[in-house]
This record gives C-alpha cells, structure tokens and sequence, in this order.
C-alpha cells in the first residue's frame, strides 16, 4: 500500500463542472503539496497545505489532519485545467525536498 | 526570477556512455532533490541533500551518483547508463525550514538505447 494515494486516477469532466481530486496518506506529516504537471512535463506548486483551507483563484486545496485526508477542488474547470495533479506529502520534520508522491490524477476537461 | 534549472531538457544516449544532468537554483535554497518519473510508478526520490557536501540516498538510488560542491548546484551522474534508466527526471530544492514550497525544475527526459 502507498504512503500516498490519490483518487480517481483518470478524470474527464465538461468545461464549467466542479471537480474534486483526494488523497489520503498513512504517515505522519509537517505539510501537503499539491502539484500540477502540464503535458509539456514540468511541475509546478499549486498549494502547501498544513492545516485548513487554502484558495487560489478557482483552486482550493483542503486538509484534515485527524482524518489524513486532503481534496483538491477546482471550480467553474476550463480545458486549460487539463493536467496531472499530483499530491505529496513531506514527512514530520522535513523540507518540502522530501516528498513522498501519490501516483497522480489525469484530469481532461473537455470544452 | 525565481528558478531550477536542469539540462539538458532532453537526451539520447547509449548504454554504458557517462552522462551528467545537471541542476542549479537560484534561491539559495538548502536543500535538492533528484526524483525520476516512470508511468504507473509517479514519482520517486534518487538521492537529496540538505547542505554542501551533505547528501543521502532516496528511495531508487542504485545506478545514480550526486554531489554538493556548491550550494547552487546538485549534478545527477550516470556512471553507466542502462536502458532502465530511461525515465524523466526532476531537481528540486526547497528552504531548509520545515513547511517550505519546493520548486522544480522542467525536466531531463532520458532515452538510454
């Protein structure tokens, strides 16, 4: 069983629907990142997430600590949306360069 | 601008030919990662360092080798490619305090024939 894992694996949505994307981890962490990777390869940070709640334009990132369970939530999705978001977590005492990685989930949002 | 740059962004190389990709940051960041991503496996750490001359192994290390000469820097070395290294490859770095963004870098894909 993964340290991290992430659901669904493969998402299709139509442009304008509310989308959601879990993982749920099994070790004790300091912080959660989501990540998206466009098809051109590159990873960016989207959020870090200790506690609570974080938004960033039509993306919010969510965390429950007690549950260890975190959602991704993207509003209103357009197609430029469609890419892998991948969630990691940092274990307790580490910097963000110590990631463990859930597999990823595909998003497509179709226009 | 705020960056890690790897190169280079794309390579073809045969089996057993020494390679290096390298890695530098501009952040003065602590510490650097090297992870790899193969499909159905994501992404997994090679080696990472928290300081100059301060390096460990990940979770998949065998066939790679780092160092940390300079805080900027984190070369990933290939002594002897195999056709099992073809992956993509990512550096990152990250502020030594705990709870810190960690930035990448666009990617090595390596083809090893």
């Amino acid at each position: 069983k993964n340290e991290v894992e992430q659901s669904p694996q493969n998402l299709t949505a139509q442009e304008g629907e509310f989308i959601t994307i879990n993982c749920s981890y099994s070790v004790g962490i300091s912080a959660l990142h989501w990540l998206q990777q466009h098809p051109g390869g590159g990873i960016v940070s989207l959020f870090m997430l200790s506690s609570g709640k974080k938004k960033h334009g039509r993306l919010i990132a969510t965390i429950n600590i007690q549950e260890k369970h975190s959602s991704l939530h993207i509003t209103a999705s357009h197609p430029r949306d469609s890419a892998v978001y991948i969630c990691a977590a940092s274990p307790l005492g580490a910097s963000g360069s110590r990631l463990t990685f859930g597999e990823g989930t595909q998003l497509t949002v179709n226009p | 601008e705020a960056q890690v740059t790897q190169n280079p962004r794309y390579l073809i190389t045969v089996t057993g030919k020494k390679l290096t990709v390298t890695c530098s940051q501009n952040m003065n960041h602590e510490y650097m990662s090297w992870y790899r991503q193969d499909p159905g496996l994501g992404l997994r750490q090679i080696y990472y360092s928290m300081n100059v001359e301060v390096t460990d192994k990940g979770d998949v290390p065998e066939g790679y080798k780092v160092s940390r000469k300079e805080k900027r820097n984190f070369p990933l070395i290939l002594e002897s490619p195999s056709p099992n290294q073809t992956s993509l490859y990512f550096c990152a770095s990250s502020a030594r305090t705990a709870n810190t963004e960690a930035f990448f870098g666009q990617g090595t894909r390596l083809t090893v024939v």
